[in-house]
């Protein structure tokens, strides 16, 4: 079945690691989005890609990054600068950067820090 | 810049009652408009949309109408159901400099009760 696979589901993180989470689509979507929500908020969006190997910082950048090395693949690295990882991440991908072209979302990854 | 803005939650309805979620939007062009809905613990699932003024978005019978002249896409529901209970995100998606990004509400839980 089409779809976006976020991996892992749950994910622990230690002060001062860079964890990488892993999200693949095979939509064939050129767009791709890595979205945080925070309990009880919103989604923010903290990186796109719009085709590959291009990519642009979101909202909320800092303290992250990706790369877009297939259309395929949109892995997010949270880093050490990153001062708040602890929120539920969420992959999307869309057929373009068309407005009003539907955003599909994976099921999201959980990241505490401990 | 581009906002949402949704009622807060919760919302508690007894079963088979008429759901009003509303939500309302500030846009610089002509957005297109949302509803996501999140199971807990899961991602996000797009529910309907509308990409011009006066269309109406409907899907497992919930509705909204694309509102220009009030900025609104209010969701609604004429018989909610146990399984309806779920996190409710309107949203935006206006072709900028950024291509197609979407704007979320901060969302709205429903809960059904028997």
């Amino acid at each position: 079945d089409g779809g976006i696979t976020q991996s892992p589901k749950y994910l622990f993180r230690k002060e001062g690691q860079n964890v990488t989470l892993s999200c693949e689509q095979n939509l064939n979507h050129d767009a791709m989005y890595w979205y945080r929500q925070d309990p009880g908020q919103g989604l923010r969006l903290i990186y796109y890609s719009q085709i590959v190997n291009d990519f642009q910082k979101g909202d909320i950048a800092e303290g992250y990054s990706v790369s877009r090395e297939k259309k395929e693949s949109f892995p997010l690295t949270v880093t050490s600068a990153q001062k708040n990882p602890t929120a539920f991440y969420l992959c999307a991908s869309s057929t373009s950067a068309a407005s009003g072209n539907t955003i599909y979302f994976g099921e999201g990854s959980w990241l505490t820090v401990v | 810049g581009n906002s949402v803005t949704q009622m807060e939650g919760p919302v508690t309805l007894s079963e088979e009652a008429f759901l009003t979620i509303n939500c309302t939007y500030t846009a610089t062009g002509y957005p297109s408009l949302f509803w996501y809905v999140q199971y807990p613990g899961e991602g996000l699932q797009l529910l309907l949309k509308a990409t011009k003024a006066d269309d109406k978005g409907s899907n497992k019978g919930f509705e909204a109408t694309y509102r220009k002249e009030t900025t609104s896409f209010h969701l609604e529901k004429g018989s909610v159901q146990v399984s309806d209970s779920a996190v409710y995100f309107c949203a935006l998606s206006d072709l900028g400099n950024a291509g197609n990004m979407l704007t979320f509400g901060g969302g709205t839980r429903l809960m059904v009760k028997p």
